[in-house]
């Protein structure tokens, strides 16, 4: 079974700290999503990882595909950024697999002042 | 630019009433989704297509039918609700290409009594 894998599920974090939320999943994917979902319930995409790392503002994206394994790091993090970080993944597939995502649970982020 | 736009945005249903859930974007974008969300469970794709004319099941199909007459709506229905499909409904859409962003609608909260 596809499936994914995110830790932890609850994060409370200091202002200023720098968090890491991981994310494993079990076979060959196409890419990985980074998604985030404020307590207003929008979800917004903040990464989409093939390979590698990418970087926006304060936040870092990682990705080994030999390890199938994906971190997103937050530096300097503050209250604003207290939402549910959600991975989804793109199992590699035939044919029509583009855009059919898997899930993880989400992760809580609390950032306190 | 509207992106992906959902309505409506809360509906309560008793349970066998039937409802369409409406979606549309304004991107050209061919690959659109609807996910529910539901605690504990991550989003799961309910259904998804590839082009207009062209639809899928996903993960949790069942009571629920979706068509797509035009490239921009996607909409989902409810034939005869039951409690358990009191959830939180997310339209999203992408590129037709496997490595693209997708574009979440803000969600539709449905409870069926």
């Amino acid at each position: 079974k596809n499936e994914v894998e995110q830790s932890p599920q609850n994060l409370t974090a200091q202002e200023g700290e720098f968090i890491t939320i991981n994310c494993s999943y079990s076979v060959g994917i196409s890419a990985l999503h980074w998604l985030q979902q404020h307590p207003g319930g929008g979800i917004v995409s903040l990464f989409m990882l093939s390979s590698g790392k990418k970087k926006h503002g304060r936040l870092i994206a990682t990705i080994n595909i030999q390890e199938k394994h994906s971190s997103l790091h937050i530096t300097a993090s503050h209250p604003r950024d207290s939402a549910v970080y959600i991975c989804a993944v793109q199992f590699r597939a035939g044919g029509t697999s583009y855009g059919k995502l898997t899930f993880g649970q989400g992760t809580i982020l609390t950032v306190h002042p | 630019n509207a992106g992906v736009t959902q309505t409506p945005k809360f509906q309560v249903l008793k349970t066998g009433q039937s409802m369409t859930l409406q979606c549309a974007q304004d991107m050209n974008h061919e690959y659109m989704s609807w996910y529910r969300q539901d605690p504990g469970m991550g989003l799961r794709l309910i259904h998804y297509s590839v082009g207009a004319g062209i639809t899928d099941q996903g993960e949790v199909p069942n009571g629920y039918n979706v068509s797509r007459s035009t490239t921009e709506d996607f909409p989902l229905r409810l034939l005869s609700a039951a409690p358990s499909q009191t959830s939180v409904y997310f339209c999203a859409s992408s590129y037709r290409d496997s490595k693209n962003i997708q574009y979440f609608g803000a969600g539709t909260r449905l409870s069926v009594l």
